[in-house]
């Protein structure tokens, strides 16, 4: 039972590369998000998919788009990635609504 | 539309001191509150949730968070710190899924403990 898995952890881009991050998890949850973190901020909801088969944009959308392939898998793609895109991104479950969210390790992303 | 406000980005107490992380929150519903800690390198583990049922909340490793109503707060407090309890702590409102499953999280606060 590995909970959330997040695939690469570390990863350096050059501007202009794309990339996927990859986000899998076994815990039955219908819901899964996207979020970056940067100091002083918080997270910020990129994306969000309330159920297999919907996305929905977050806070800070730009830049990003994503998949939900299948119930447990849930990919954010950088088209073109730019250095204000370095931060640490984090993917997440939810099971119900209220409920808590189960957080991947997260993969730190440099753009330079 | 939610927020959160986490008052102080840096807290700094000595070893077995009391602990007192501040949030406060707005939301146009009764809130889902909670608390999560992060760990160096690490992702968000809950540490505790408020879900109506009871206004103290107990939660992991001695922690406990009050809902305040009138005063929109859900402070955490733990009576005596321990080193390991240094970290970055996240205060998060949810509104049960009328705004579509989101969660919005406080900017953090990072906990230091002195030896």
């Amino acid at each position: 039972n590995a909970g959330v898995t997040q695939t690469p952890k570390f990863q350096v881009l050059k501007t202009g590369q794309s990339m996927t991050l990859q986000c899998a998890q076994d815990m039955n949850h219908n819901s899964m998000y996207w979020y970056r973190q940067d100091p002083g901020m918080g997270l910020r909801l990129i994306y969000y998919s309330a159920s297999e088969g919907t996305t929905d944009k977050g806070e800070v959308p730009n830049g990003y788009n994503v998949s939900r392939l299948n119930k447990r898998e849930f990919s954010l793609r950088l088209e073109s990635a730019a250095p204000s895109q370095t931060s640490v991104y984090f993917c997440a479950t939810q099971g119900l609504a209220g409920d808590e969210q189960y957080f991947g390790p997260g993969t730190r992303l440099t753009v330079t | 539309a939610q927020s959160v406000t986490q008052l102080g980005s840096h807290v700094s107490v000595s070893e077995g001191a009391l602990v007192l992380l501040r949030c406060n929150y707005s939301s146009s519903v009764p809130p889902y509150l909670f608390w999560y800690v992060q760990y160096p390198n690490q992702g968000l583990q809950l540490l505790l949730k408020y879900t109506s049922a009871a206004t103290l909340v107990k939660g992991i490793n001695g922690f406990e968070a009050e809902f305040k109503k009138s005063e929109t707060s859900f402070h955490l407090t733990k009576p005596s710190a321990h080193m390991s309890d240094a970290a970055e702590y996240f205060c998060a409102v949810s509104d049960g899924g009328t705004g579509g499953f989101k969660t919005i999280f406080g900017a953090g606060t990072r906990l230091f403990v002195k030896a």
